[in-house]
């Protein structure tokens, strides 16, 4: 079943600072973080694992709420290279990466 | 360099006919992966491979099919069943606990 992202879209002023949530109804292994722009490859951001560990950029931070089945992305002093999709991918396989998407975030930052 | 290929980046098909889009990766990646993604939306799982002769259906895998004969090639063909197949087409592969890497995708319109 798709996890739902929230919110469907955000608008930005360089600087400011967005999160984007992440939640699904079924038991979580892992959480992915990719950001795509239009007509391109998604891009990885970030896996967040259950137990705790985390990988990915080091400037994009997230959390991941085991219990809740929840996920957060943190954009702070945004940039306008930020703009474009954000998709949460949910592997509820046990660690074999078959992911499912949510419908996913647009941001645009703007001057 | 390791990567994912896919080719065509555009691929145009006619009424009734199959077409086969190719997607080759050199990560020495298990799992492979297909994507369908339509115009402002988000990715949904076709088909999904995590070893060799072994594959499974995604979401959306009616008037699709695939093989996974080599480790490094997961080709997907649409065939004249899938009644509406103009969308981008991605394929991913990862290692277990680790990121999806993404081809570039392939732009599939019927003519």
């Amino acid at each position: 079943q798709q996890p739902v992202q929230s919110p469907q879209a955000v608008i930005l002023r360089e600087g400011e600072d967005a999160v984007i949530n992440c939640s699904s109804s079924k038991a979580l292994y892992s959480v992915h973080w990719y950001r795509q722009k239009h007509g391109e490859a998604p891009v990885f951001l970030m896996i967040l694992l259950k137990g705790g560990e985390q990988k990915g950029h080091e400037k994009i931070s997230a959390s991941f709420n085991e219990k809740k089945q929840q996920s957060s992305l943190y954009l702070t002093a945004s940039q306008l290279s930020y703009s474009g999709t954000y998709f949460c991918g949910t592997d509820a396989s046990g660690g074999y990466n078959k992911l499912i998407f949510g419908a996913g975030t647009r941001l645009a930052v703007h001057p | 360099d390791g990567g994912i290929t896919q080719s065509p980046k555009y691929l145009f098909r006619k009424e009734g006919q199959n077409v086969t889009l190719s997607c080759e990766q050199n990560l020495n990646h298990d799992a492979m992966y297909w994507y369908r993604q339509d115009p402002g939306q988000g990715l949904r799982l076709i088909y999904y491979s995590q070893i060799v002769n072994d594959f499974q259906k995604g979401d959306i895998a009616e008037g699709y099919s695939v093989s996974r004969e080599k480790k490094e090639s997961f080709p997907l063909t649409v065939t004249s069943a899938q009644k509406n197949p103009t969308a981008f087409y991605l394929c991913a592969s990862s290692a277990r606990d680790t990121e999806a890497f993404f081809g570039q995708g392939t732009r599939l319109t019927v003519v």
